[in-house]
């Protein structure tokens, strides 16, 4: 099975600034998804943002942004201009291909708390 | 559109009782899926379901049951609850893999074991 690795259990960040966090993943195949989900204190599971392995342009949506390096296995989140909002639980995942079995990986999670 | 509908919420169970969680989908989704949370931890899948009629175990399926009859319900059934089973409770769905590939999560439930 495929392994997702988030080395970061916390981070912390000052409001308005710049955060990476980091997840690295151990697959065989050449087709997969990539996923950030955010888990605030209410404990919604919210999607992020995703990318497609096989596209080579990295993934934006408004203040996230994803690095996606497929020959390191590596897909960190950028999340700029930090607000008290983006204070939170977030989880990296990998989705394969494969149908007929589980698919779907989650790393351990890095909580982000961001000082005002 | 609802998404996906856990219930319920809240619960407290005395060690010993059984309990259903009820997770219901109204996406057409193939694939369901239920995760446990322990305080301050990741998820970890206790049972997938990829179509109805067909289910199989996850990680951490000991002390748990679960039935897929219908491609919207896939209930989680407690027997003989533990405390070690308290913990909060989610169901997710969706599509096979394709364009549409993430998954949508329930609200969650928490369960206390006591």
């Amino acid at each position: 099975a495929q392994t997702v690795t988030q080395s970061q259990p916390e981070m912390s960040v000052q409001e308005a600034e710049t955060v990476t966090l980091s997840c690295t993943y151990d697959t065989s195949e050449s087709d997969y998804y990539l996923f950030w989900y955010k888990q605030p204190p209410s404990r919604q599971m919210i999607l992020v943002i995703r990318q497609e392995a096989y596209k080579q342009q990295n993934a934006t949506e408004n203040r996230f942004s994803v690095n996606f390096q497929k020959a390191a296995k590596s897909f960190s989140l950028k999340i700029s201009d930090s607000q008290l909002g983006d204070a939170a639980m977030y989880f990296c995942a990998y989705r394969s291909v494969t149908t007929g079995a589980n698919n779907l990986f989650f790393g351990t999670g890095t909580r982000l708390t961001v000082i005002p | 559109n609802a998404g996906v509908t856990q219930t319920p919420k809240f619960h407290i169970l005395k060690i010993g009782q059984s309990m259903t969680l009820q997770c219901t989908q109204d996406m057409n989704h193939n694939y369901m899926y239920w995760y446990r949370q322990d305080p301050g931890m990741g998820l970890k899948l206790i049972y997938y379901s990829v179509g109805a009629g067909i289910t199989d175990k996850g990680e951490v399926p000991n002390g748990y049951n679960v039935s897929r009859s219908t491609t919207e319900d896939f209930p989680l059934r407690l027997e003989l609850a533990a405390p070690s089973q308290t913990s909060v409770y989610f169901c997710a769905s969706s599509y096979p893999p394709g364009q549409v590939a993430e998954a949508f999560f329930g609200q969650g439930t928490r369960l206390t074991v006591v």
